[in-house]
This record gives structure tokens, sequence and C-alpha cells, in this order.
């Protein structure tokens, strides 16, 4: 069964700073991942998608990796700005199947 | 349209009523997903639709849970008998085959009394 972990649940960093932001999962065999972007009562933006063949996706200040072989993807925002303040949520496509979400990284960027 | 469209916003009921939530996807999509999220809590899958295939209807909670999508297009979600571990908010999301990504639906809330 299909497992997506990330790391960390919640992170607060000071404006301007670059940051990473974490995703595992347990099967290799994906199509695609997905980052979306949670705001609080909101539903999810996509923000960037990464075809199982493809290393990374770069969207402005955004930069998406995926290592399929390593079940791994991190979310790089640069120059962070209080307005990317949000809950980013990782997903995988394991087939024509349902997106497997992790549980989220709750990002505070503080002016 | 231009985007996974949900009705209502919001929605209170009281225990023990039926609710319906709607679903428009995006024009096109053959894929349809309903999400539920609870409070801090992360996305669990409900159901699926892909096509004319038979929904994928594992992630359903319980039998007072069904969905149904007419003409491959609107989807409705129901929830008989409401109780209150049923507060959530859920989320709709439409795609197309498994190389595209899924785009979601601003969600109902759904807060039973």
């Amino acid at each position: 069964k299909q497992e997506v972990t990330q790391i960390p649940a919640a992170l607060s960093v000071p404006e301007g700073e670059n940051l990473v932001l974490n995703c595992s999962f347990t099967d290799s065999a994906i199509y695609n991942l997905q980052w979306f972007r949670q705001d609080p009562g909101k539903g999810l933006t996509s923000l960037l998608l990464i075809q199982s063949s493809q290393r990374e996706q770069t969207s402005g200040r955004l930069n998406a990796s995926l290592d399929k072989s390593s079940g791994r993807s991190t979310l790089y925002i640069a120059a962070s700005q209080p307005g990317d303040s949000a809950t980013y949520l990782c997903a995988v496509r394991p087939g024509n199947t349902p997106l497997v979400f992790g549980k989220g990284t709750r990002l505070s960027v503080i002016a | 349209g231009a985007g996974v469209s949900q009705s209502p916003s919001n929605k209170v009921t009281e225990k023990g009523k039926d609710v319906e939530l709607r679903c428009d996807p995006i024009s096109g999509h053959t894929a349809l997903y309903w999400y539920r999220q609870s409070l801090g809590q992360g996305l669990e899958f409900l159901i699926y639709f892909q096509g004319n295939s038979a929904p994928d209807k594992s992630g359903l909670p319980s039998d007072r849970f069904s969905a149904e999508r007419t003409g491959g297009s609107v989807s409705t979600l129901t929830i008989q008998r409401t109780q209150q571990e049923d507060s959530a908010v859920y989320l709709c999301a439409s795609g197309t085959d498994r190389t595209f990504g899924a785009f979601f639906g601003q969600g109902t809330r759904l807060t039973v009394v």
C-alpha cells in the first residue's frame, strides 16, 4: 500500500529565506507526483506536476524535484514571502487510481 | 467552466438528516474524485470515477455514503443519516488520464450539529 510522508509537519521561517519541503513515498511505481498549496478554509491549488520520467519542474520561485527510485521529492521555495504561508501537500498517482496524499507541511513565513 | 465547482460551499445540517453535495468538474475531464478532510487531518479518499468504468468505492467509510456521476459530468455525493463525525470539508477534483494532474474545487464544509 502506497504511503506518503511529509517532513517537517510545520515550518516557520523569516521572510527572504530559501526553504525545502520534503516528501517521501513507499512505492516507486508512480505515474506522477503533484505538489499542492492549501490556504486555510480553501481548496487545493496545483503548484507543480512532475511526470515519472521527469527529474524536476520549475514555476517562478518554486522548484520541485523527483527521485523516483529512492521515493523522494523536494519542493524548493526561493526567497520566501509572507504570502507563501500555507499548507503544502504532496500527492502521488500510483496509476489509474486515486491520488495518495501526505498530511502536508504547514509553512509560516514571518515578515 | 474555468475550474471545478462545488456547491454548496457551506452546509449545516442536523444529525440524522440526509445531505447532497454537488461537484461540477472541468469540461472534458473524464476522471472525478471525492476526498474528505477532517479538521487537522490529511485528505481521505472516498470515491473515484474514471470514464465509463465502474467507480472505485473503496474509500467510502460506510454504507451511508454514496455517489453518482450522471452523464459522465456532474457528480453528487450523498450522505444519509448524517452523524457528527461526518463533519469535514468534502473536496472534489477532476482530471483526464493518469498522466494528467488533478484539479480541485474549493470544497464544501459540512457541519453536523
